[in-house]
Formats: C-alpha cells, sequence, structure tokens
C-alpha cells in the first residue's frame, strides 16, 4: 500500500516549456487535490476532482489544467511554464471533498527558469 | 481578510516545553477542524481533529476549539525535538457539496534539546 504517489520528484523546466506531473493513489479515494505550496503562502488549492469524471477549480487555476485519468489517477499539466510557478505542489486524496483526512503524496520540486 | 488566519513563527522552544499554536477563521459553517504536521520537505499528515466545539487529548497534544470566539488552539504537553515542524491548522464544512479543506499558513516549530 504505496498511499499517494508523485513523479517526478524534481524538475526543473525553461520558461515557455510544458509538463506534466503525475499523481496516483491505491486507497480507492473518491476525491482528489492539487496544492502548490510557497513560502508565506501555505498551501493554496489547484484543482480537486470531488470524483471520477468531475473536475473544479481551486483558489489558483490560473496556467494549470488537470486530468481525471480514472479513479486512481489525476494529473496536472503546465502548458506554458512561467517563473512564477516555481513551487513545491503536493496531490492529495480523501475519501470525499471536505472529509477531514487527507492524504498527502510527497511533492514535486518544480523550479522554472 | 483570509477565511483562516495563523502565525507563522517561526516559533522555537526548549525541550520540555509547552507549546501554544493557534488559528483564527472568519467562516462560521466551517464543522471539522484539523491539524497538520509537516516536516521539512515532505507533505503534510494528518495529527488530529475535532468536531464542532470541544477538546480532544491524543497523547501529548490536546486540540481545542472555541467556536464563539473563531479561534482554535493545539497545545503540546512535554515538546520534543522529534516535535519539530510545521503545523498546518486546516477547517472544513463537510456538508457543503464540492467543498475542500481550508488551510492556514503553517507555523514552524523548532525544540531545542
Amino acid at each position: 500500500n504505496a498511499g499517494v504517489t508523485q513523479t517526478p520528484k524534481f524538475q526543473v523546466l525553461k520558461t515557455g516549456q510544458s509538463m506534466t506531473l503525475q499523481c496516483a493513489q491505491d486507497m480507492n479515494h473518491n476525491s482528489m487535490y492539487w496544492y502548490r505550496q510557497d513560502p508565506g503562502m501555505g498551501l493554496r488549492l489547484i484543482y480537486y476532482s470531488a470524483s471520477e469524471g468531475t473536475t473544479d477549480k481551486g483558489e489558483v487555476p490560473n496556467g494549470y489544467n488537470v486530468s481525471r485519468l480514472n479513479k486512481r489517477e489525476f494529473s496536472l499539466r503546465l502548458e506554458s511554464a512561467a517563473p512564477s510557478q516555481t513551487s513545491v505542489y503536493f496531490c492529495a486524496s480523501s475519501v470525499r471533498t471536505g472529509g477531514v483526512e487527507q492524504y498527502f503524496g510527497p511533492g514535486t520540486r518544480l523550479t522554472v527558469t | 481578510q483570509k477565511e483562516v488566519e495563523q502565525d507563522p513563527g517561526p516559533l522555537s522552544v526548549p525541550e520540555g516545553a509547552i507549546v501554544s499554536l493557534n488559528c483564527t477563521y472568519s467562516n462560521s459553517a466551517f464543522q471539522y477542524f484539523m491539524w497538520y504536521r509537516q516536516y521539512s520537505r515532505k507533505g503534510p499528515e494528518l495529527l488530529m481533529y475535532t468536531y464542532s466545539s470541544g477538546n480532544k487529548e491524543d497523547g501529548r497534544f490536546t486540540a481545542q476549539v472555541d467556536k464563539s470566539s473563531k479561534y482554535i488552539s493545539l497545545f503540546i504537553r512535554d515538546s520534543q525535538p522529534s516535535d519539530s515542524a510545521t503545523y498546518l491548522c486546516a477547517m472544513s464544512t463537510p456538508n457543503q457539496a464540492g467543498t475542500a479543506l481550508i488551510f492556514g499558513k503553517g507555523t514552524t516549530l523548532s525544540v531545542s534539546s
């Protein structure tokens, strides 16, 4: 039981490049989330998926797209990376939205130069 | 005003001290109040939660909620160097469809031996 896994762990991009962050959970959770964490800003929700087949914007969705590929997988895509997207990205899952316990992955450290 | 306010610290205490961590909030609809712990370069993990008002104790940790004041606290007794981490409060309204957790910015705690 691996919980929530994220790939890659580290990534450096040049401005304008694109990439997809992958996330998978093996806990049969319905809801999945993408957050970014920046110094002094805390965890900010980018997008979430309440259940398979649905996605919704969070607090900071601009510049990102997501895909809920199936119940296990939820990917985050940066189409044209900008330096402002330099951050640590966390994927999380929970039984349902608003549920008490979210399980977080180990994070992806992204630097955009 | 942000929905959840948390003093980022940092907070430095000697081993054995009692630590008090706090958050204030503005949304009276919040029902679940959570504390997550995040070690350096790791994802957050749920430490404990309370529903509505009252206290909850788990070993050296006590969570308190005062809904009348919109104020929550986490107390750590006999603090240990292993408690050094960032503590994030989080809140939710589980009966409201489509909502996710709202996190505070986190307080960084350092316990010295």
